[in-house]
């Protein structure tokens, strides 16, 4: 298994931008989850999947757009980028039903200038 | 509204020390996780250790230990005879079980940064 895999690893946009962020997991779990790290604040939920069709807002959603057509896939969609989304995503999945831990995947670095 | 606080924002020691890295948590739920992770200089999440709100038992993996006590929220870390490799970022995490209960969707702490130096 691949476990949770993210692309790009690192991206420079200008303001105004527009791009997706990709994630992809192999694990067949239910549950996926954006989040944003920045220095100094630990890690946000941005957005997060219970399953195929169903997305929801965490604590930063705003800038941000998700949507979960399959099990397997969460992007992360920023349609105007903005200096303040300069951050590190990372994508995690969990299985449902249980303790478990989530699973992060290496992270994307973004840059807005 | 649910809050992880860690206080100690950079630690120093020198090889073979003990080192205890501390969590406070507050949550109004009655059933919960608890998390830490490590992030080394790679900047990957490392999942080291989690413990649901039931099971007040301390847990002991090789040279790391946890303390979870629920009358102070606490959920501390301690790193026996520490090593360089130990040099990371940690992370005390904590969700709340949904419905289903699954830790979907953890609130972390700012990060404890613990430099070990030979």
């Amino acid at each position: 298994n691949a476990g949770v895999t993210q692309t790009p690893k690192f991206q420079v946009l200008k303001t105004g931008q527009s791009m997706t962020l990709q994630c992809a997991q192999d694990m067949n779990h239910e549950y996926m989850s954006w989040y944003r790290q920045d220095p100094g604040m630990g890690l946000r939920l941005i957005h997060y999947s219970v399953g195929a069709g169903i997305t929801d807002q965490g604590e930063v959603p705003n800038g941000y757009n998700v949507s979960r057509s399959t099990t397997e896939d969460f992007p992360l969609r920023l349609l105007s980028a903005a200096p303040s989304q300069t951050s590190v995503y990372f994508c995690a999945s969990i299985p449902r039903q249980g303790p478990y831990e989530q699973y992060f995947g290496p992270g994307t670095r973004l840059t807005v200038t | 509204a649910q809050k992880v606080t860690q206080a100690q924002t950079e630690i120093s020691v020198v090889e073979k020390e003990d080192v205890t890295l501390d969590c406070v948590y507050e949550t109004r739920d009655t059933t919960y996780y608890l998390f830490w992770y490590k992030q080394p200089p790679s900047g990957e999440l490392v999942f080291l250790i989690r413990r649901n709100s039931f099971d007040e038992q301390n847990e002991i993996s090789g040279r790391y230990s946890w303390n979870f006590q629920k009358s102070t929220s606490s959920f501390n870390f301690t790193i026996t005879a520490s090593q360089v490799v130990d040099s990371a970022v940690y992370f005390c995490a904590l969700s709340e079980a949904d419905d289903t209960g699954t830790a979907s969707k953890l609130t972390f702490g700012t990060g404890t940064r613990l430099q070990v130096t030979l």
